[in-house]
């Protein structure tokens, strides 16, 4: 059973950091791309990244570039999200999903809630 | 960034009602759209991908079709687990890109 468990949400103020973790089971992790979503309390869903199978190519939506950075460990089966000069529009809940450009399973999500 | 346009935002409907949502693209994206579907304080799930091919264990009363700029999903026979909020996914180009979301709610 495909598995995939979101942690490290919490409350942090703005200008800080906070680092993500995703970890995978169930599948053959190092086989797939894996992407980082995004939805602010009672809004849409907005992709925020997304990182090849070897962590060789990495794309970001634009709002997060040069503040966000994707990573993965396929030794620990694991997918990660650095983010950095946080804002109160980074306030969201953060869901992990295996794909690249179609996605088929999602973790439950992780809340980041920045303070102002 | 390619704009992705559902309709309705929502909609009210009967048990057994057949509904369609559709989604349209700013620019042409062959037929590289999902849908998704998503339930209060729950993940997303995977309903279609390519326009028209269902996730694995997505019940066939979902369909999907489209191509180029305009995308339907048809719910047939709703129940009570298909009231939820859909969403129509564009992944031709990044950035990847959302529809706005259509709320199906019971009548």
């Amino acid at each position: 059973e495909v598995q995939l468990v979101e942690s490290g949400g919490g409350l942090v103020q703005r200008g800080g950091s906070l680092r993500l973790s995703c970890a995978a089971s169930g599948f053959y992790f190092s086989g797939y791309w894996m992407t980082w979503f995004r939805q602010a309390p009672g809004k849409g869903l907005e992709w925020v990244a997304n990182i090849k199978e070897d962590g060789s190519n990495k794309y970001y939506v634009d709002s997060v570039k040069g503040r966000f950075t994707i990573s993965r460990d396929n030794a620990k089966n694991s997918l990660y999200l650095q983010m950095n000069s946080l804002t109160a529009e980074d306030t969201a809940v953060y869901y992990c999903a295996r794909g690249e450009g179609w996605v088929d399973y999602w973790g439950q999500g992780t809340l980041a809630t920045v303070s102002s | 960034d390619i704009q992705m346009t559902q309709s309705p935002s929502s909609l009210s409907a009967s048990l057994g009602d057949r509904v369609t949502i559709t989604c349209r693209a700013s620019q042409g994206i062959t037929n590289s759209l999902a849908w998704f579907q998503q339930k209060p304080g729950k993940a997303p799930k995977s309903l279609i991908y390519r326009s028209y091919i269902l996730h694995s264990g997505v019940p066939s009363k979902f369909s999907g079709s489209g191509y180029g700029t305009d995308f339907t999903l048809t719910i047939s026979n709703l129940q009570p687990e298909d009231f939820a909020t859909y969403y129509c996914q564009q992944y031709n180009n990044y950035p990847l890109t959302f529809g706005g979301g259509t709320k199906v709610e019971i009548k």
